[in-house]
């Protein structure tokens, strides 16, 4: 079965420090892709960053980088020079193919990191 | 524009009422979603619409009836609810059925079933 790991409950970062958030899945897909997205407490689901499972270099977009290591399973994401408006929960995401009707696919969520960045 | 908008923000229901929740995307997405979401949980996913046709259902009680009359709305009806109900409605869209496409979600609509 295809499940996603997020083994940090909750995190804190000094402002201006870089912070890992850890995320392990587990699929026998070869096709996948990995997302992460952040979740103010307004509760906007805001997508940062993908990586998909044939890509040969890690995603980065501005202060978010993708650490994707495929033989671990695991696909961490970097958040460099944390700012106060980094608070938020953080789910990591995977999408697998479905084959149920005219093409669609299916979004796996982790039970999320809580991040709190410190002044 | 990635923007997704859904109405209302917030709404407040019985058990007996009759509601919808609206979510619209003008970004040419061919498929929509609507989650479920209670407190310091993930999102689950409720249904998927592909290019207008009803793709994914999972297992959600009949009391949730979505509704998709073009390919840039979705609505969600909302019948006799339970207190156990309440909960975000998030809203997605994607532009089609492929695993890279990301999902763009909506603000959400807070319901309160009382």
């Amino acid at each position: 079965a295809q499940k996603i790991t997020q083994t940090q409950p909750g995190m804190f970062v000094q402002e201006k420090e870089a912070v890992t958030l850890d995320c392990t899945y587990d699929t026998s897909d070869p096709s996948y892709g990995l997302f992460w997205y952040k979740q103010p407490s307004s509760g906007e689901m805001i997508f940062l960053i993908y990586q998909g499972s044939y890509d040969q270099q890690n995603a980065t977009e501005g202060r978010y980088s993708l650490n994707f290591q495929k033989a671990r399973k695991s696909a961490n994401l970097v958040i460099s020079a944390s700012q106060l408006g980094d608070s938020a929960m953080y789910f990591c995401a995977m999408a697998l193919a479905t084959y149920s009707g005219a093409g669609s696919y299916q979004l796996t969520f982790g039970k999320g990191t809580k991040l709190s960045v410190i002044p | 524009d990635t923007e997704v908008t859904q109405t209302p923000k917030h709404l407040v229901m019985g058990m007996t009422n009759k509601k919808s929740l609206k979510c619209e995307q003008h970004m040419g997405h061919r498929a929509m979603y609507w989650y479920k979401q209670k407190a310091k949980k993930p999102p689950e996913l409720m249904f998927v619409y592909s290019y207008e046709k009803l793709s994914i259902n999972e297992s959600v009680p009949s009391r949730f009836s979505p509704e998709c009359p073009n390919s840039s709305l979705l609505n969600l009806h909302l019948h006799a609810l339970q207190p156990e109900d309440s909960a975000l409605y998030l809203c997605a869209s994607s532009p089609g059925g492929f695993r890279t496409d990301t999902q763009y979600f909506g603000p959400g609509t807070r319901l309160t079933v009382l």
